[in-house]
């Protein structure tokens, strides 16, 4: 099946700091979603970007589809934004393939 | 209300004892999933439901089973259940020929 990695798999940012986290996929995909994991153990779903850029306040997303990465950006971090980031991955080619894989995701820490 | 909402939220069961962990939605979506996260290794998917009579095994079935009593409820069980069944576990869904997964809020089960 197709393979998610996510980088880094810990950071550490101080308050105000930007980040960039990646997710490389091993094959083609019909959908691509960056996940946050709040405190509470909720995940709150960020972008669905299977391509393109797409940007919401201080986060924004780029999916290159033919080199097969997304880019999740962090701009001026808060502490609010701790917690664990996850890409998740449909393949194309329909059928039992309708299921999202995800990576190990990135455990973002940012402190005061 | 919430779209998917899972029942219950936090269960402490003891080993052996049967379990079921339920998840109904109201966004009408014809597909419905079942993952469990563990610390350190992303979401993982058990089971999943393309539509009442289709019910087929994700990447580790062993130990679940599934019923999908309509199209909107997708219940999980723990047959007997043992410690390192401890997760977090979560539904969600998705409608054929769109794209986004709707996640509920998970359920802690913890197996002494």
């Amino acid at each position: 099946g197709i393979q998610v990695e996510q980088s880094p798999p810990d950071l550490i940012l101080q308050e105000g700091a930007n980040s960039t986290l990646r997710c490389n996929f091993s094959d083609s995909v019909n959908n691509l979603q960056w996940f946050h994991q709040n405190p509470w153990g909720q995940l709150i779903n960020l972008f669905y970007i299977p391509s393109g850029t797409k940007q919401n306040g201080r986060l924004s997303a780029t999916t290159v589809a033919t080199e097969r990465y997304s880019l999740l950006y962090i701009s001026s971090s808060q502490t609010t934004d701790s917690g664990v980031y996850f890409c998740a991955v449909e393949p194309q080619g329909g059928g039992s393939n309708y299921k999202l894989t995800f990576g190990k995701g990135t455990l973002l820490t940012v402190n005061p | 209300d919430a779209d998917v909402t899972q029942t219950p939220r936090n269960r402490i069961t003891k080993t052996g004892k049967r379990i079921m962990l339920e998840c109904s939605q109201t966004k009408g979506h014809d597909r419905m999933y079942w993952y469990r996260q563990d610390p350190g290794l992303g979401l993982r998917l058990i089971y999943y439901s393309f539509d009442v009579k289709d019910i087929n095994k994700g990447e580790i079935s062993d130990g679940y089973s599934v019923s999908r009593q309509a199209q909107a409820k997708f219940s999980l069980s723990l047959e007997s259940a043992i410690p390192n069944q401890t997760a977090l576990y979560f539904c969600a869904t998705k409608a054929t020929g769109y794209y986004g997964y709707t996640f509920g809020s998970g359920t802690r089960l913890t197996v002494v």
